[in-house]
């Protein structure tokens, strides 16, 4: 059975990096038939995806156009785990962030248990 | 503003029949793109309920069944229950976004 298993900090500093990772147990984070995302969820921006990092023979990334240009994704094979990297951050940047097992013909089928970040000096 | 579109609410008396609706456009539902649908009880994470489409992934009752036409999708619950009383989510990709996107998200009230 698959389960994920958020960690990091909830308060985050303006202008500093919002750091998470996403611990797997029952399937690996270098699966041939998974992808591995970041998704937010506001009551500003409602639900909204970040990005993903999936291995098909090499290592790819997809990034939410919004975030593109702040966001890092990296697999961490020898711990069976992926992380979050937004740089830059602003209040608008606070949010329950969730990672999730998935792709596009699947939906998400396994979520984490969401992280409450919040922005503020 | 959601790139898909659905009701803020809904409701329906226990035993009773309600459709949530998911428009989209050429870019995303229109585009033969699958179209996923969550159940999020608040406080939790959302839970995949429907995917590609129409398909219930293992333990979902068949209470629960998704369609797709052109640019729309929708999500239908029979047989009302008090605890199908959460928010719902659908959710697919946009080529002109290159990304994954969500509705806004529909409460729905078992009266």
């Amino acid at each position: 059975q698959v389960q994920l298993q958020q960690s990091g900090p909830g308060l985050v500093k303006p202008s500093q990096t919002l750091s998470l990772t996403c611990a797997i147990t029952g399937d690996s984070v270098s699966s041939n038939s998974a992808a591995w995302n970041w998704i937010r969820q506001s009551p500003s921006r409602g639900l909204e995806w970040l990005g993903r990092t999936y291995y098909r023979s090499k290592w790819f990334n997809d990034y939410a156009l919004s975030v593109k240009s702040r966001i890092t994704i990296n697999p961490d094979t020898s711990k069976n785990q992926f992380s979050l990297q937004l740089n830059s951050v602003s209040p608008e940047d606070t949010a329950v962030y969730y990672c999730a097992r998935g792709y596009d013909g699947t939906g998400y089928s396994h979520w984490g248990q969401g992280t409450l970040v919040t922005v503020s000096s | 503003q959601s790139v898909l579109t659905q009701p803020p609410s809904v409701s329906g008396a226990p035993g009773q029949t309600v459709t949530i609706a998911c428009s989209g456009s050429s870019s995303n539902i229109g585009a033969n793109n699958n179209v996923h649908w969550y159940q999020q009880v608040p406080g939790t994470a959302p839970k995949l309920l429907i995917y590609g489409n129409n398909n219930r992934p293992s333990g979902v009752p068949d209470r629960f069944s998704g369609s797709k036409s052109g640019t729309s999708a929708s999500l239908a619950i029979t047989g009302l229950q008090a605890a199908d009383e959460a928010d719902y989510y659908c959710q697919s990709y946009d080529n002109t976004l290159s990304g994954r996107v969500f509705g806004g998200g529909t409460k729905l009230t078992v009266l």
